[in-house]
């Protein structure tokens, strides 16, 4: 079975500092991979995603992450954070069949002080 | 373009009772999705369909938790009876067939006393 980990359960930045949250995934298989935000009080997002290809993805507001296969990573990043960026961040993959079900990581929690 | 809509916002029910909630999914998207997120933890998937038939149902305790989509449009998720341990946030989400990217709904928060 796969498994998300996502080893940063809160993170707390100063405005304009550089964001880098860890996810990690344990799937031997072709992988689909994705970051989804959820803000205060709001649904989750999809930030960005990699299905193939550049392994470097860029979403919106700024965010990028690296697909590294050999580290079975997706770490997202950001090289400076808003205070609208406050949210739950959540890594996710699935199995690259088509409409496969999701698998998420815990979460991290994301606090930006002004 | 209208999102995953999911009703109600919001429950409180007292342990032993039943409750029941609504998703309608965008427009088009054939396959749907129920999602539990316990708190502190990532969504996890209790049951997908895709038009009214289901892909995939391994993770509904299916001793108290029931779904359909009769017209493989509208969804309903009941649980009876309900638990304490199944307070949680109820997610919807849809996607079209053979599309990655599901759109998730606001859920329905559900607490269990």
């Amino acid at each position: 079975a796969q498994s998300v980990s996502q080893h940063n359960h809160h993170v707390i930045l100063s405005e304009a500092a550089s964001l880098e949250l860890g996810c990690n995934y344990s799937y031997g298989g072709t992988v689909n991979l994705f970051w989804y935000v959820q803000y205060p009080g709001q649904h989750l997002q999809l930030l960005l995603k990699y299905f193939s290809g550049d392994p470097l993805v860029k979403g919106i507001k700024g965010f990028e992450a690296e697909f590294i296969k050999s580290k079975f990573s997706f770490n997202l990043r950001k090289p400076s954070v808003q205070w609208s960026d406050t949210a739950e961040y959540f890594c996710a993959v699935n199995q690259n069949f088509g409409n496969e079900k999701l698998t998420f990581g815990t979460g991290t929690r994301l606090t930006i002080i002004p | 373009e209208a999102g995953v809509a999911q009703s109600p916002r919001y429950k409180i029910i007292e342990k032993r009772q039943s409750v029941a909630f609504w998703c309608n999914p965008i427009s088009g998207h054939a396959t749907l999705y129920w999602y539990q997120q316990i708190l502190g933890q990532g969504p996890k998937l209790l049951i997908q369909f895709q038009n009214n038939g289901v892909v995939d149902d391994s993770q509904l305790p299916k001793d108290r938790f029931s779904a359909e989509r009769l017209k493989g449009v509208d969804s309903t998720l009941k649980i009876q009876p309900a638990k304490l341990e199944d307070s949680a946030v109820y997610l919807c989400a849809s996607s079209f067939v053979g599309q990655e990217t599901q759109y998730f709904g606001p859920g329905t928060r559900l607490l269990v006393l």
